[in-house]
């Protein structure tokens, strides 16, 4: 089964600040690789699908990278709403498995 | 909208049986595979099951293999999951999810949720 471990675990940012979460796998997924964002109570969302790609209605400040093993979420200004948990998922083979989560919290 | 609506969590015994359904709307279920997530309390996401938008694959986590069924009546709309040999680590929130590829290959990416249905395993 493929293991996916995002870095860092948490982090502290301010409103404006440039955000780099990092996920890696454990085998090369090639661009299998989505992005979620989760906020306390609520379901996750789709924020990047195949690595890179932005799911329709998503602010452009969020962008994702990578292919194989290594990927990158960035959020190039963090606003207010941003404040949440990121979890990298991959789609590449069954079971599909998720990052342990990055939670980004206000400084 | 497209909106999906889970139901029937609650309260079981270790070893005991539960159905859950997810029943959707505002899009055409039968385009579509679709997947069940779960969410221990205070952890983090788990990938339970998928089915393909005409039932006939069908995969599962290795922690609920052989106890877990997902299925699918496109005729009703729902989507099912049976939890057989249930266990405490199964304590949950169960999320219903459509997956973002109008296929028949799906693509694993999930951009349509419910706001989940609560299983507790207790004795």
């Amino acid at each position: 089964d493929v293991q996916m471990t995002q870095s860092p675990s948490s982090l502290s940012a301010s409103v404006g600040d440039r955000v780099t979460i990092t996920c890696r796998a454990s085998e090369s997924i090639n661009n299998f690789l989505n992005w979620y964002q989760q906020k306390p109570g609520k379901a996750p969302e789709l924020l990047i699908f195949a690595a890179s790609s932005l799911q329709s209605g998503v602010p452009s400040r969020f962008s994702g990278s990578g292919s194989g093993t290594d990927f990158t979420l960035t959020i190039s200004s963090l606003e207010v709403e941003d404040f949440a948990t990121y979890y990298c998922q991959q789609s590449s083979t069954t079971p599909y498995s998720f990052g342990q989560g990055t939670r980004v919290e206000t400084k | 909208q497209e909106q999906v609506v889970e139901s029937g969590g609650g309260v079981v015994q270790p070893g005991r049986s539960l159905r859950l359904s997810c029943e959707v709307s505002g899009f055409t279920f039968s385009n579509y595979a679709m997947h069940w997530v779960r969410q221990a309390p205070g952890k983090g996401l788990q990938w339970v099951a998928v089915v393909s938008f005409d039932g006939g694959h069908k995969y599962y986590g290795d922690s609920v293999k052989g106890r877990f069924t997902i299925s699918r009546d496109n005729s009703k709309n729902t989507l099912y999951l049976q939890l057989n040999g249930l266990r405490a680590e199964d304590t949950a929130v169960y999320y219903c999810a459509r997956d973002r590829a109008d296929s028949s290959a799906w693509s694993g990416a999930l951009n349509v949720w419910g706001q989940g249905t609560v299983v507790t395993v207790s004795s």
